[in-house]
């Protein structure tokens, strides 16, 4: 029944230790996005892929990269976490045309120590 | 740029109906979401409003638009405990390639 799956649930890396997190979708979404949320704040888009082109917003640290290898998966990686990376990252799916389909993932919380 | 607001908190109590309101600012925004999100946990899509309709019901959940103002709002009738969570309200186009905008979440206490 899940729609939008990530793994891991939970994450716990190093500070300036690479990690990668992914995200995988069953509903042949063509866009699917990457936000960043901190406690009790509204979720912060990091990017987002519109089919393969790659839409990164302004304020995204380039700390921050991401892979769409196919329609179904996402990845995005941290390249030298901070503790400032600690946060719930939520993946979500569109499909153009059906804008009343915007569904989020459980999300990834990551832990940096 | 769209900026989309709510109030922070609501609180009430059990079996009463919980109003949580929403303001936007883009008129050409075409549809208008509200999310639920649970402690840990993603965003679970409640309910959408396209924005020619003026209201919108489902079981527990009634979705007024006043289009004019740039109003949402969101009832939950009958509220209970599980009700308990912080409400998302969202605006986007009708393309459905385009990242929704939010607004900060109204953190709703449901006491028994």
């Amino acid at each position: 029944d899940a729609m939008v799956i990530q793994n891991p649930r939970y994450q716990v890396t190093q500070f300036g230790k690479p990690v990668t997190l992914s995200c995988s979708q069953t509903l042949n979404h063509n866009v699917m996005y990457w936000y960043q949320q901190k406690s009790s704040q509204a979720p912060k888009l990091l990017f987002h892929y519109y089919d393969k082109d790659f839409n990164n917003e302004a304020d995204t640290p380039d700390n921050f990269q991401s892979r769409r290898p196919n329609t179904s998966f996402c990845f995005l990686d941290i390249r030298s976490p901070g503790l400032g990376d600690a946060a719930m990252y939520l993946c979500a799916t569109s499909k153009s045309g059906r804008p009343y389909e915007q569904y989020f993932g459980p999300g990834t919380r990551l832990t940096v120590t | 740029g769209e900026d989309v607001e709510q109030s922070l908190f609501l609180s009430v109590r059990e079996g009463d109906s919980s109003v949580i309101n929403c303001t936007y600012t883009d008129s050409s925004s075409t549809y208008l979401y509200w999310y639920k999100q649970e402690p840990g946990a993603g965003l679970q899509l409640l309910t959408y409003i396209f924005s020619n309709m003026d209201m919108k019901q489902d079981q527990r959940l009634t979705v007024l638009l006043n289009k004019k103002d740039k109003h949402l709002s969101l009832r939950i009738a009958d509220t209970q405990t599980g009700d308990s969570a912080i409400y998302f309200c969202a605006a986007g186009s009708a393309s459905g390639n385009t990242p929704l905008v939010f607004g900060k979440g109204t953190r709703l206490s449901v006491i028994a």
